[in-house]
């Protein structure tokens, strides 16, 4: 079942401005994930922010983690039109060991 | 360090036939994962397989199965196609004790 629910479905903005994206979770973790997806290809890892880290930077890219919330934020400054794509949060579940449990994705697109 | 690689590139069935993925994990990488990703959607969990025995399957029909062989790499097998079947199918692999997964390119598909 999926686990994680991004916010909003889909983001439109120009390039050079700031797009935030949001994940909503509901069991406990031991740490979250962000992946990016090109059009109908294969994810890439971008940044893994563990339970007990409330921020963590990595280029232009900033995320935080509210576990009181069980929400978390995905910020792309100063975006580019390489950044169009869509963007997955993943975590784990305490039960299931390495097994990732994924939200649906938000859609970015950078406009020129 | 070779990524991982998926093959076929693109698969063509008809309904009722029976469909053979193949995935080469990152050297080293003991765990793959197998997801189906239908178009504009997100992940969703196929099967786990580690040290070549399954750990966990998602909610699918029987008739989607796999194996691990000696060497971590690992087939999914879908019999008995139907048309929803329709997707892009999505390896990872990953270390031993880590929640970071590598992902193919996906293998795109098409049941007509």
């Amino acid at each position: 079942s999926q686990q994680g629910e991004e916010d909003p479905q889909a983001l439109s903005i120009q390039e050079g401005e700031n797009a935030t994206m949001n994940c909503s979770y509901k069991t406990s973790i031991n740490n979250l994930q962000w992946y990016r997806q090109n059009s109908g290809r294969g994810l890439v890892h971008l940044i893994l922010i563990r339970s007990n880290e409330r921020e963590k930077h990595s280029g232009r890219l900033r995320v935080t983690l509210d576990t009181s919330k069980k929400s978390s934020s995905l910020l792309i400054t100063a975006s580019r039109a390489a950044d169009t794509a869509s963007y997955f949060c993943a975590t784990d579940d305490l039960d299931s060991n390495y097994q990732l449990i994924w939200g649906a994705g938000t859609k970015l697109i950078i406009k020129p | 360090e070779a990524g991982v690689t998926q093959s076929p590139t693109h698969l063509i069935k008809t309904r009722g036939q029976q469909a053979t993925l193949r995935c080469s994990p990152i050297s080293g990488h003991t765990s793959v994962y197998w997801y189906q990703q239908a178009l504009g959607l997100g992940l969703q969990f196929l099967l786990w397989y580690d040290e070549g025995e399954e750990r966990n399957r998602g909610n699918f029909p029987p008739r989607f199965s796999g194996r691990q062989f000696p060497n971590y790499s690992s087939e999914l097998n879908v019999n008995a196609l139907e048309l929803e079947d329709s997707a892009l199918y999505l390896c990872a692999s990953s270390l031993e004790g880590s929640y970071e997964q590598f992902f193919g390119p996906g293998t795109r598909l098409t049941v007509l």
